[in-house]
C-alpha cells in the first residue's frame, strides 16, 4: 500500500499570504496518477488538481500542483477567504487507492 | 453535467447492514467507475473501492474485503453500496465519486471529478 504523508497537519495564514502544501509517497508514484482536492466543513470533497499539475475545470490559477515521484506539492499563491479548508492528496498508482491525511489551512 | 444524488442518512445497529444508494442525473454514467469514499468523524478520507458500471465487475479494498458489495444498475443510473457487519467503526459519512480520466496526448490522468453529497450512517445500539 502506497502512504501518503501531508504536511504540515495545519498551516495558520492570513489572507493574500502563500500557501505550500506537501504531499510524500512511501514509494514513487507516476504523477499521472496524484491528484488533489479541497474539502471544506459540511461538504464533499472538490477536485482541484488532477496529473499532479493540471487544473480542473474551474479552479482558479493561484493553485498550481507540481512534483515527482514521492514528492508533491500544491501551492496555493495568495489565499482568498474562501481558500481555508482541509487539502488532501490522493494517489491512483497502487491498489488500494490511498489519500493523505489532509492538511488543514486555517486564517491566522 | 452529471449529478450523482445519494440516499438519506441511516441509523443501524451493530451486527446489521446497510446499503448506500447513488443515482446519477445529467450525464455519462455506465462507462465512469463509480468509487465509494468514507470519512469518519473527524478524520480523512478512505477509498473502499469501485465498479465501473457497464462492465458491473468491482474492486475491493481489502480492507473490506468480505464485508462489502458494490453494485450497478444501469437502467436507473444507479449505484449501490451494501456494508454488513456494522460496527460502531463504521460511523462515518460515505459518499460516491466518478472517476474521470483526463488525457492530454498520450497522457492520461485519473482523478474523482463528480462527488455525491455523501451518507451519514451511524451505527449505535
Amino acid at each position: 500500500e502506497i502512504v501518503l504523508t501531508q504536511s504540515p497537519g495545519t498551516l495558520s495564514l492570513s489572507p493574500g499570504e502563500r500557501a505550500t502544501l506537501s504531499c510524500r509517497a512511501s514509494q514513487s508514484v507516476t504523477s499521472s496518477y496524484l491528484a488533489w482536492y479541497q474539502q471544506k466543513p459540511g461538504q464533499a470533497p472538490r477536485l482541484l488538481i488532477y496529473g499532479a499539475s493540471s487544473r480542473a475545470t474551474g479552479i482558479p490559477d493561484r493553485f498550481s500542483g507540481s512534483g515527482s515521484g514521492t514528492d508533491f506539492t500544491l501551492t496555493i499563491s495568495r489565499l482568498e477567504p474562501e481558500d481555508f479548508a482541509v487539502y488532501y492528496c490522493q494517489q491512483f498508482g497502487g491498489s488500494p487507492l490511498t489519500f493523505g491525511g489532509g492538511t488543514k489551512v486555517e486564517i491566522k | 453535467q452529471l449529478q450523482l444524488v445519494q440516499s438519506e442518512a441511516e441509523v443501524k445497529k451493530p451486527g446489521s447492514s446497510v446499503k448506500v444508494s447513488c443515482k446519477a442525473s445529467g450525464g455519462p454514467f455506465s462507462s465512469h467507475a463509480i468509487n465509494w469514499v468514507r470519512q469518519a468523524p473527524g478524520q480523512g478520507l478512505e477509498w473502499m473501492g469501485g465498479i465501473i458500471p457497464i462492465f458491473g465487475t468491482p474492486n475491493y479494498a481489502q480492507k473490506f474485503q468480505g464485508r462489502v458489495t458494490m453494485t450497478a444498475d444501469g437502467s436507473t443510473n444507479t449505484a449501490y453500496m451494501e456494508l454488513s457487519g456494522l460496527r460502531s467503526e463504521d460511523t462515518a459519512v460515505y459518499y460516491c465519486a466518478r472517476d474521470q480520466l483526463f488525457c492530454t496526448g498520450t497522457t492520461c490522468s485519473n482523478a474523482f471529478d463528480i462527488w455525491g453529497q455523501g451518507t451519514r450512517v451511524t451505527v449505535s445500539s
